[in-house]
């Protein structure tokens, strides 16, 4: 079956550093990826699309200039968490859209960041 | 407004007693909608969709577009059954809105 991974699964990081998160999609090639938050005890919340070779797109209220996205390849996407707070301390989650077929997402295991 | 309602935050039955998670949905233009599972410790991984009509580990979705609802059933529930359960709707541009998800106890 698909397989996404992320790296890394948890980072501990001060505040004032920047945060790479790397999404790939192992053994297809995903037309889309995408970028959620999640909250503790609370859903998912998308915060980006990305599109290999494109700009990625926000969705409103998440700064772009906080949260970069590089979709380099079909099979690599990765969110830099620029001048991490406390407050960007979050559970981040990728999915990987194979296009075409079913037409499927598939999540990530997640990132843990703590920012301290 | 796009919005997705799942109301029960918990929900805690027997085993082989009858389960369902409510999902209503008010969402512009005619959504694809999904059911999504997370158990524990592991990934968000789909469960069923609604163009499929299938049963997935027993679990049926029924889309009823005049109520907005596609709320996903069991009859007979099992242990294994434990998890967070997420109703998400997908638009035309393949992004999913996720409800605030159940967590559904299955009870020996």
């Amino acid at each position: 079956g698909a397989v996404v991974s992320q790296h890394p699964s948890r980072v501990i990081c001060k505040s004032g550093t920047s945060v790479k998160i790397e999404c790939r999609s192992l053994d297809f090639q995903a037309t889309t990826m995408f970028w959620y938050r999640q909250f503790p005890k609370q859903s998912l919340m998308l915060m980006a699309t990305s599109n290999e070779g494109s700009k990625a797109t926000y969705e409103q209220g998440v700064e772009k200039d906080k949260f970069l996205i590089n979709h380099a390849s079909l099979t690599l996407s990765t969110l830099t968490v620029t001048s991490a707070h406390p407050e960007d301390s979050s559970f981040y989650i990728c999915s990987a859209r194979m296009g075409g077929g079913p037409d499927t997402q598939y999540f990530g295991p997640g990132t843990r960041l703590t920012v301290l | 407004a796009q919005r997705v309602t799942q109301p029960e935050k918990l929900l805690s039955v027997f085993k082989g007693a009858p389960v369902e998670l409510k999902c209503n949905y008010s969402y512009s233009g005619s959504p694809e909608l999904f059911w999504y599972v997370q158990y524990s410790r592991q990934r968000l991984q789909l469960l069923l969709r609604h163009i499929s009509r299938e049963s997935i580990k027993g679990f049926t979705a029924d889309l009823n577009k005049g109520e907005t609802s596609f709320h996903l059933k069991k009859p007979f529930a099992q242990e294994e059954d434990s998890a967070m359960y997420y109703c998400a709707p997908r638009s035309n541009d393949y992004k999913l809105s996720f409800g605030a998800g159940t967590t559904v106890t299955v009870r020996a």
